[in-house]
C-alpha cells in the first residue's frame, strides 16, 4: 500500500523567512507523482506544487521549491520568503496511474509571526 | 467562472437520517472525486469516478453511495450505516482519466454534523 507521511503537526516561521516542511512516502511504483497542496482557513485546497517522479529536476513555483529525494523516498517543500498569506495547513499528496486518486499525508499547519 | 460548487456549506442531520451531498463542476473534467477530511488527519479518498455512469470506491466507502449521470455532477450519500458521519467533506475533480498526475480541483467543501 503507498503511504504518505508527514512527521511535523506544526511549524513556524518568521515574516521573510525561509522554512522546510517534511514529507516522506512509499511506494513500490516506478511511475507517481508527487503534490503540495495549501488548505487555508477558508478550507480551500489550492495546489503549490507538483514533481513528476521520473523528472530529477526539483520544481520550482516563485517562492516554493521542492527538494525530491527519490531514493530517500522523501519530498520536502520550501517556502522562501514567508508571508503572512502563507499560514495554512500544507498537505503533500502522492498519486498513480491508477485513477488519479490521490493519498494524503496527515498535515502540517504553518503559522507565520509578523 | 468555471469552477466546483458544493452545497450546503453547512448541514445538519438527524443520526439515522440519509442526506445527499451536492457537487457539480462546469470545467468538463472528465474524474471526480470525494473525500472526507476529520481533524488531524489527513483527507481520505471515499469514492471516484472517472466516466459517466461508473464509479469505483475508494479506501473508505462504507456508508457512502454515488451516483454519476451527468459529467457535471457527482452526488454524495451519506446514509445512516455511516458510524461516524460528521466530517469536512470536500468534492474535487481533474481532467483526465487514469492518469495521476493531473491536478485535482477542489470544491469549497461542506461541513456535515449529525447529532
Amino acid at each position: 500500500a503507498q503511504t504518505v507521511t508527514q512527521s511535523q503537526p506544526e511549524m513556524s516561521v518568521q515574516e521573510a523567512e525561509t522554512v522546510t516542511l517534511s514529507c516522506t512516502y512509499d511506494t513500490s511504483e516506478s511511475d507517481y507523482y508527487l503534490f503540495w497542496y495549501k488548505q487555508p482557513p477558508s478550507r480551500q485546497m489550492i495546489l503549490v506544487i507538483r514533481q513528476e517522479a521520473y523528472k530529477q529536476q526539483n520544481a520550482t513555483e516563485n517562492r516554493f521549491s521542492v527538494n525530491f529525494q527519490k531514493a530517500a523516498k522523501s519530498f520536502s517543500l520550501k517556502i522562501s520568503d514567508s508571508q503572512l498569506g502563507d499560514a495554512a495547513m500544507y498537505f503533500c499528496a502522492s498519486a498513480y496511474n491508477q485513477g488519479g486518486k490521490l493519498i494524503f499525508g496527515q498535515g502540517t499547519e504553518l503559522s507565520v509571526k509578523p | 467562472d468555471g469552477g466546483i460548487t458544493q452545497s450546503p456549506k453547512y448541514l445538519f442531520r438527524k443520526e439515522g437520517q440519509n442526506v445527499t451531498l451536492s457537487c457539480e463542476q462546469n470545467l468538463n473534467h472528465d474524474a471526480m472525486y470525494w473525500y472526507r477530511q476529520d481533524p488531524g488527519q489527513g483527507l481520505r479518498l471515499i469514492y471516484y469516478s472517472q466516466i459517466v455512469n461508473d464509479f469505483q470506491k475508494g479506501d473508505i466507502a462504507e456508508g457512502y453511495s454515488v451516483s454519476r449521470e451527468k459529467k457535471e455532477s457527482f452526488p454524495l450519500t451519506v446514509t445512516s450505516a455511516q458510524k461516524n458521519p460528521t466530517a469536512f467533506y470536500l468534492c474535487a475533480s481533474s481532467i483526465a482519466r487514469r492518469t495521476g498526475g493531473n491536478e485535482q480541483y477542489f470544491g469549497p467543501g461542506t461541513r456535515l454534523t449529525v447529532t
